[in-house]
């Protein structure tokens, strides 16, 4: 596609459910990235995909947290027993390859809120 | 210390007036400064990126790096109500992740 491709685009649920956020990366790109933005804060990393190798999982808040990449493309973040404190825009982000890392571009965001 | 500060304080002016944007940090481990530009419920969008020090133009925008300072700056020239939005500042070590300021809230008011 045209641009990095995020759904849903809005999702409300109540606390103590899982939740699934999809990223579809910019056609070609190789590596992925994860971040969470909270009310009037920056981003926060939560995790890194490059082609086939390990994820970089260091930012993942809690084992409530987790994502994969399947085929070297879309990506899924969950959120299991969801908190308060999850409620954030989820943006999803992607380069051509790792050293393109200067050429990150976001998708425009999952909006999160847990009642 | 944070690894980069942006006082996300908002920051109003007038059209045509010229805004000026900055960020201090502190990995000297930081190789490309970016600046994004995000629109209300919109995701970020890359506006400048630079490598190293100097200066780099792009129409009404300039950035600026001083890695000795590990300062860097944006500024709009000529500010247009378009460009109220929020502008992050984001740095990249070469490794698996951007880090990112705050961001800071400009109007620009018609």
């Amino acid at each position: 596609g045209a641009g990095v491709s995020q759904s849903p685009s809005n999702k409300v649920t109540e606390k103590g459910k899982d939740v699934e956020l999809r990223c579809d990366p910019i056609s070609g790109h190789t590596a992925l990235y994860w971040y969470r933005q909270s009310l009037g804060q920056g981003l926060e990393f939560l995790i890194y995909f490059q082609g086939n190798s390990a994820p970089d999982k260091s930012g993942l808040p809690s084992d409530r947290f987790s994502a994969e990449r399947t085929g070297g493309s879309v990506s899924t973040l969950t959120i299991q027993r969801t908190q308060q404190e999850d409620s954030a825009v989820y943006l999803c982000a992607s380069s051509r390859d790792r050293a393109s890392g200067n050429t990150i571009y976001f998708g425009e965001g999952s909006w999160l809120t847990v009642v | 210390q944070k690894e980069v500060e942006q006082d996300p304080g908002p920051l109003s002016v007038p059209e045509g007036a010229i805004v000026s944007l900055n960020c201090t940090y502190s990995n000297s481990a930081f190789q490309y400064f970016m600046w994004y530009r995000q629109y209300s419920r919109k995701g970020p969008e890359l506006l400048m990126y630079t490598y190293s020090s100097g200066n780099k133009e792009d129409g009404r925008f300039t950035a600026q790096v001083d890695k000795s300072s590990k300062y860097i700056s944006l500024f709009i020239r000529d500010s247009q109500p378009s460009d109220s939005a929020t502008y992050l500042c984001a740095m990249f070590a070469g490794n698996n992740r951007l880090a990112f300021g705050k961001g800071n809230q400009v109007v620009v008011i018609p």
